[in-house]
C-alpha cells in the first residue's frame, strides 16, 4: 500500500539554528502534501498545504517565513523550521493522498523536534 | 473552518469490554477517516468512511453523513488497543486531503 516516510524521526537542535524535516512518498507521486503540528496530548493542527512546483499555502496564524516548505519533486516535500526556539518543540507530521484516484490519506511516521 | 468534536475525551476499559467512540462534524464532508495514534506518535489508518458502515476484525465504523456523525466501535478490547483515536474530516469544497482533526479519545485498556 501507499507509504509516506519522514526523516528524521527525532531531532534535537540548539536555539537559533534551523532544522529540515523531509517527507517522502515512497511508492506513489504526490502533487500535494500536508504538514501538521501536534503538541503533547493535543490534536493535530494543519500548518500548510505543500504544492509541487508552486508555493505552499499556509493556514492562518502560521508564519511562512519561519516554517519554510519546499515541494521540489512529486515525491518529496521538506519543512524547514528556521531560527528555532524552544516553543517550536513539537511533533511534526506530514501526509499525502494515496494516489491511484483514491481518497485515503496516509501519514508519515512523524518527527519529534526538541529545541534546547 | 469545519468543527470536529469527539467524545468521550477519555475512556478506561477492562480487557474484553466493548466501546463506542463518537465524532460529530459541523458541515458536509468529502472524506472522514478514523486513526489510531500509538504511543510513538504514528497514525494508523483504521477506516476511510465518508458514509455507510465498514468492519475490520474487532473494529467497525458507521458514518451517517446526513446527520453529521460517525461512530467507531471496538469490541472485545485488548491492551494493544490503547492509544488515542482521532476522527478527521475533509471539508467539502476544500483541497482533497486537507484534514481537520477532532481532539481525540484517549483509550486505556487494562488487563
Amino acid at each position: 500500500g501507499a507509504v509516506v516516510s519522514q526523516h528524521p524521526s527525532r531531532v534535537i537542535c540548539k536555539s537559533g539554528t534551523s532544522v529540515k524535516i523531509e517527507c517522502r512518498s515512497l511508492d506513489f507521486q504526490a502533487t500535494t502534501m500536508f504538514w501538521y503540528r501536534q503538541f503533547p496530548k493535543q490534536s493535530l493542527m494543519l500548518m500548510a498545504t505543500s504544492n509541487e512546483g508552486s508555493k505552499a499555502t499556509y493556514e492562518q496564524g502560521v508564519e511562512k517565513d519561519k516554517f519554510l516548505i519546499n515541494h521540489a519533486s512529486l515525491t518529496l516535500s521538506t519543512l524547514t523550521v528556521t531560527s528555532a526556539h524552544p516553543e517550536d518543540s513539537s511533533f511534526y507530521i506530514c501526509s499525502a493522498n494515496g494516489g491511484l484516484g483514491g481518497n485515503t490519506i496516509y501519514f508519515g511516521e512523524g518527527s519529534w523536534l526538541t529545541v534546547v | 473552518g469545519i468543527q470536529v468534536e469527539q467524545s468521550p475525551p477519555d475512556l478506561i476499559l477492562q480487557e474484553g469490554a466493548n466501546s463506542t467512540l463518537r465524532c460529530n462534524f459541523s458541515d458536509s464532508v468529502n472524506n472522514l477517516q478514523w486513526f489510531h495514534q500509538n504511543p510513538w506518535g504514528q497514525l494508523i489508518n483504521l477506516f476511510y468512511i465518508p458514509s455507510g458502515t465498514k468492519q475490520n476484525g474487532r473494529l467497525s465504523a458507521t458514518t451517517v453523513a446526513t446527520e453529521r456523525y460517525s461512530l467507531l466501535y471496538i469490541s472485545s478490547s485488548q491492551t494493544t488497543d490503547s492509544g488515542v483515536y482521532f476522527c478527521a474530516v475533509d471539508h467539502r469544497g476544500s483541497t482533497l486531503g486537507r484534514l481537520y482533526f477532532g481532539r481525540g479519545t484517549q483509550l486505556t485498556v487494562w488487563p
